[in-house]
């Protein structure tokens, strides 16, 4: 069973970059089996996903957001990144990463890891 | 971007009480909604996808339906656990997007 961890610093200075890592176990990051996302909730409020990569082709991302995201696979460590560049206190969420399954399984989130906050502040 | 329009915001109930929660599409998506419970504090779990496929281990009070772009959750019979905040998501076209949120509380 696949279980996602998210990691990475709980407070961003604005105009700095946002680093997270989600490490997976229980599986592996390069198995075809899932395409690997991230996804984030301002508090209070509802979700918005960020984007998405997989083992082969470009990753895909929110056009909100695409100028500032890069997503990507650390395969000798089985996780994967989210960058988010020049952030500003709206950037202030709980950042999750999610699987997605491909072919038939493809489009809901399931697992998820349990969430990570990070505030971005002076 | 395809907007999902949730209804009502909160929803006031008791252990028991059958309540439906409404999502409707801004435009055609077929059945490619999911529907998740969210606890404070917690990541959101999956219960449904394509519209009314429930995920394994998910009680069978909850069940999924649609109507054009109009879709539907609804627990037929209430129990403690279920007060939470439920979102759907559509998985139609990028980017995927979801509900602003059903605020399940007890009455």
């Amino acid at each position: 069973q696949v279980q996602l961890q998210e990691s990475g610093p709980g407070l961003v200075k604005p105009s700095q970059t946002l680093s997270l890592t989600c490490s997976v176990s229980g599986g592996s990051v390069i198995s075809g089996g899932f395409y690997w996302n991230w996804i984030r909730q301002p508090a209070g409020k509802g979700l918005e996903w960020i984007g998405r990569i997989y083992i082969s082709g470009d990753p895909d991302y929110n056009p909100s957001l695409k100028s500032r995201v890069t997503i990507s696979m650390d395969m000798s460590k089985n996780q994967f990144s989210l960058k988010l560049t020049s952030v500003t206190a709206a950037d202030t969420a709980v950042y999750f990463c999610a699987g997605e399954g491909v072919g038939p399984l493809e489009g809901w989130f399931d697992p998820w890891g349990q969430g990570t906050l990070v505030t971005v502040s002076s | 971007d395809i907007q999902m329009t949730q209804s009502p915001s909160t929803l006031s109930a008791s252990v028991g009480d059958r309540v439906t929660i409404t999502c409707r599409a801004s435009q055609t998506i077929n059945n490619w909604l999911a529907w998740y419970q969210q606890k404070p504090g917690k990541a959101p779990k999956l219960l449904i996808n394509d519209a009314s496929t429930l995920k394994s281990g998910v009680p069978s009070r909850f069940s999924g339906s649609r109507s054009e772009t109009d879709f539907s959750l609804t627990i037929s019979s209430l129990r403690p656990d279920d007060f939470a905040t439920y979102y759907c998501q559509q998985y139609h076209t990028y980017p995927y997007t979801f509900g602003q949120g059903t605020k399940l509380e007890i009455k």
